[in-house]
């Protein structure tokens, strides 16, 4: 079965520095996300990228996120100014269409800030 | 409020006894509904999802889930479970107008020999 690809799977950082999540979709996908899970809490939707611009966001996506899909093949998740609260799972998925397709997660990158 | 509410956090079965996770939803519109797995160290893989139509929806590994409407329910099921289950499992909720999946907090499955 295809895979989406994250890297790096741990990331540590320090609090106020920038963070950049990799994620590889699967080639023929148009529909992207980010969802991430606090240790112990729910699976929380970010983010939803379609032709490349943002198609529906949560309220934690605030200005201190962005998303880029830079070379076609890459999606990123940018935070410029990393937060203690930031700690999380951060999940990519893509999918190939809408709501009815299914939807690809990658294995996720654990993020600690210090 | 959109929500899904898992109401059992942590489960232990035998190897080779059924399974039923439950799972119950607030949802404004016709929901689309899913569970998805989680073994550590993975990613989410769907294990099936309901759209319309039958309201028994098989899907892989073994899994079968029934949608009631009026219980606002999507339960999972399993009629044997093998020591391979054993994982996190998710039930979510989305709609076809929105990319958006609301997750509920996570049933762990564990499972004895």
């Amino acid at each position: 079965e295809p895979e989406v690809t994250q890297t790096p799977s741990h990331q540590v950082t320090q609090m106020g520095q920038e963070v950049i999540l990799r994620c590889v979709p699967i080639s023929n996908h148009l529909y992207f996300y980010w969802y991430r899970q606090i240790l112990g809490q729910k699976v929380e939707f970010l983010v939803s990228f379609y032709n490349n611009e943002i198609s529906e966001k949560s309220e934690i996506f605030d200005d201190q996120f962005s998303v880029e899909r830079p070379d076609g093949s890459n999606f990123t998740l940018k935070i410029r100014s990393t937060k203690l609260e930031d700690s999380a799972m951060y999940f990519c998925a893509s999918r190939q269409g809408r709501a009815n397709e299914k939807l690809f997660f990658g294995s996720g990158t654990q993020l600690s800030v210090l | 409020a959109q929500s899904v509410t898992q109401p059992d956090i942590h489960i232990t079965v035998s190897e080779g006894a059924s399974l039923e996770l439950r799972c119950n939803y607030s949802y404004g519109a016709t929901p689309y509904l899913f569970w998805y797995v989680q073994s550590p160290g993975q990613g989410l893989q769907l294990l099936l999802k309901y759209f319309s139509g039958d309201t028994l929806v098989q899907g892989i590994k073994g899994f079968e889930a029934e949608f009631k409407r009026s219980q606002s329910s999507f339960n999972l099921r399993k009629p044997s479970v093998h020591w391979s289950d054993a994982a996190e499992y998710f039930c979510a909720v989305g709609a076809y107008n929105t990319d958006k999946l609301i997750f509920g907090t996570g049933t762990r499955l564990q499972v004895f020999p």
